[in-house]
């Protein structure tokens, strides 16, 4: 079983649609990211938490450390916002211990 | 500011030989950290440079080596190619403002290996 495990592994939406991608992890962490990665390989980090909730224009960031459950979601998504979200959690509790990532969610936003 | 710069974007290698990838990060950000990527494993964590010292190292065999000079540029090395080294390697940096603290990832937009 993958220590990071990311649902659901395709997603299509229509435009306007609201969005939730889950990250399910079963190790102990000290931060959590949430990456986009385009067509063509390049990755943007969209959040970086350790607890709560951050909010970036349309983006929204939650996570439980009790229940090792984050969730990303995108409000009023749009055809730009089609990517793999990929979630990466630093593993326990040093800030310079390693990065494991899920395997990432397919988006894809229909106009 | 200048982004994270990966050189060479494409590089296309022969089984045994070796190769060189560079990293630039972000002027200022002195953590460097090196990812594999491929379509069945997904993103891998590599290493992870600081101040050229290397404080964490992921799964690969000693094949894959790296290096961070005194300008926080940092190269990885691959020795020996095998056919499924074949990924985009990506490289990220960041700042850590102190020790134990987190900061987020730039990331490059990767050098793509083709080993043949």
């Amino acid at each position: 079983k993958n220590e990071v495990e990311q649902s659901p592994q395709n997603l299509t939406a229509q435009e306007g649609e609201f969005i939730t991608i889950n990250c399910s992890y079963s190790v102990g962490i000290s931060a959590l990211h949430w990456l986009q990665q385009h067509p063509g390989g390049g990755i943007v980090s969209l959040f970086m938490l350790s607890s709560g909730k951050k909010k970036h224009g349309r983006l929204i960031a939650t996570i439980n450390i009790q229940e090792k459950h984050s969730s990303l979601h995108i409000t009023a998504s749009h055809p730009r916002d089609s990517a793999v979200y990929i979630c990466a959690v630093r593993r326990g509790r040093g800030a310079t211990n390693k990065l494991i990532f899920g395997t990432g969610t397919l988006l894809a936003v229909q106009p | 500011k200048a982004g994270v710069t990966q050189t060479p974007r494409y590089l296309i290698k022969t089984r045994g030989q070796q190769v060189t990838l560079s990293c630039s990060p972000i002027s200022g950000h002195r953590s460097v950290s090196w990812y594999q990527q491929t379509p069945g494993q997904g993103l891998q964590f590599l290493f992870e440079y600081f101040s050229e010292t290397q404080r964490n190292k992921g799964n690969f065999p000693g094949r894959f080596s790296g290096r961070q000079f005194s300008n926080s540029r940092s190269e990885m090395n691959v020795s020996t190619l095998e056919l499924g080294d074949s990924a985009l390697y990506l490289c990220a940096s960041s700042s850590p403002p102190r020790t134990g603290e987190h900061s987020p990832l730039h990331f490059g937009n990767g050098t793509r290996l083709t080993v043949t």
